[in-house]
């Protein structure tokens, strides 16, 4: 079945630095949504990417789509504590269901 | 206004128990869903419901049987509570057409189970 890698599991880092999760899928996607989940929060919808290639960005945050519709990134430039949380990756075939990520749990040294 | 709701959201009870989850949303939306998020974080789906349909069934044990009486509401209930079924139950919903299909999950029911 469709699975959906994302790497890293844990990232620490300092307030100011940037950072980065990436997102592997085994199958080709029509789609791709990123969620971001507070400690003690629910996952909150935060973008979706369908086009080959299509890079969006968020403030400090930019997302892009691979080529090949098969992977994706997450990058968070210069953090701040508010970024504190963990971050997924959800890929979509069709109208088939959702599949999430692992996470990626970003902690950050003020 | 709260968009997903579920009760409790804390529950504690022990093995051997029957317990029930309940959801609701104000959105609108046409599908919700059941996921349950373990000590890791990852989330796994569990049941989808479409116009009160079920269309998704995940390799789940029959003791989780998920009810929809209508579009807004998605209960589920647990039989027989394990020590395994402790996690954090997520509801959520979404629309099937257009774009996006982004899901808009309740605040969870952290379930524990000794």
């Amino acid at each position: 079945g469709q699975q959906v890698m994302q790497i890293p599991q844990y990232q620490h880092v300092q307030e100011g630095e940037d950072f980065t999760t990436y997102c592997n899928s085994s199958t080709t996607l029509s789609n791709i949504q990123w969620y971001k989940q507070r400690p003690g929060g629910h996952p909150v919808f935060l973008i979706q990417l369908v086009k080959s290639g299509e890079v969006k960005k968020q403030k400090r945050l930019t997302f892009q789509f691979g080529e090949a519709k098969k992977n994706s990134s997450l990058h968070i430039t210069a953090t701040q504590t508010t970024d504190v949380g963990t971050y997924f990756c959800a890929g979509q075939k069709g109208a088939q269901k959702l599949v999430f990520g692992q996470g990626t749990r970003l902690t950050i040294n003020p | 206004d709260t968009a997903v709701s579920q009760t409790p959201k804390y529950l504690v009870t022990q093995m051997g128990n029957d317990k029930s989850i309940k959801c609701e949303q104000n959105l609108g939306h046409d599908t919700m869903y059941w996921y349950k998020q373990d000590s890791k974080k990852f989330l796994k789906i569990m049941f989808s419901y479409n116009n009160k349909e079920l269309i998704i069934n995940e390799t789940v044990p029959n003791r989780f049987s998920p009810k929809s009486p209508d579009k807004a509401h998605l209960n589920l209930h647990i039989n027989s509570l394990e020590l395994g079924d402790s996690a954090v139950y997520f509801c959520a919903s979404s629309l099937t057409s257009g774009s996006p299909y982004e899901q808009y999950f309740g605040p969870g029911t952290r379930l524990t189970v000794t």
